[in-house]
């Protein structure tokens, strides 16, 4: 299986602030990783797909980037509706396999 | 609209059976894929199986977890996918979540989950 390995799990951050959540994957998957944010007590919902591409309706402040092992999601500047759980998720190969999570806190 | 609402989750007792339900609305369901999660509350995501269309054959694949025990079906008259999960075990508790599996990207290559039912909560308990 791959194994999918998000930092931080945690961050506490603030308003209008730009943030970077990482995610390796333990061999290639190319370009097949999508990005995943679930608010408390609700589904997840698509980000990114394919590392780099923003799902419809998506505001642009999100943006992502990597391929091979190291993708990268950045939030350029932090909104209140952005304080969420974020996950990376491989489609490369079955198990499809999911990151642990990064929480993103008020500061 | 696109939605998708599970149904079927509650209490069961150890080593007995449950059938969870997806149904869908707001888009050609015999098109796309259907794909199954789980999330034990306050933890991560699980990936369970997916289901493909017609175009690729409705090739179900599992994780190592559940193949054996769970199974995944659809029904394409009705617009709803089923998971029958077997055996159950304690540690099959969790929200369980049904989702859209959408092909994207340049090349259509990309399997993504993009939209998710609002879930069902499965608790497994003598």
């Amino acid at each position: 299986d791959i194994q999918m390995t998000q930092s931080p799990s945690s961050l506490s951050t603030s308003v209008g602030d730009r943030v970077t959540i990482t995610c390796r994957a333990s061999q290639t998957i190319y370009h097949y990783l999508n990005w995943y944010q679930q608010k408390a007590g609700k589904a997840p919902n698509l980000l990114i797909f394919g590392a780099s591409s923003l799902q419809s309706g998506v505001p642009s402040r999100f943006s992502g980037s990597g391929s091979g092992t190291d993708f990268t999601l950045t939030i350029s500047s932090l909104q209140p509706e952005d304080f969420a759980t974020y996950y990376c998720q491989q489609s490369y190969s079955y198990p499809y396999t999911f990151g642990q999570g990064t929480k993103l806190e008020i500061k | 609209e696109v939605q998708l609402v599970e149904s079927g989750g509650g209490l069961v007792q150890p080593g007995r059976s449950l059938r969870l339900s997806c149904t869908a609305s707001g888009f050609s369901f015999g098109v796309y894929g259907l794909g199954w999660f789980r999330q034990v509350p306050g933890k991560g995501l699980e990936w369970l199986g997916l289901i493909r269309s017609k175009a690729y054959s409705e090739t179900p694949e599992y994780a190592a977890s559940v193949k054996d025990r769970f199974t995944i079906s659809r029904d394409d008259s009705k617009s709803i996918a089923y998971l029958q999960m077997n055996s159950l075990r304690t540690e099959d508790a969790a929200v369980y979540y049904c989702t859209r599996l959408n092909k994207l990207g340049s090349s259509w290559d990309i399997d993504a989950f993009d939209f998710w039912g609002q879930g069902t909560m499965v608790t497994v308990s003598s």
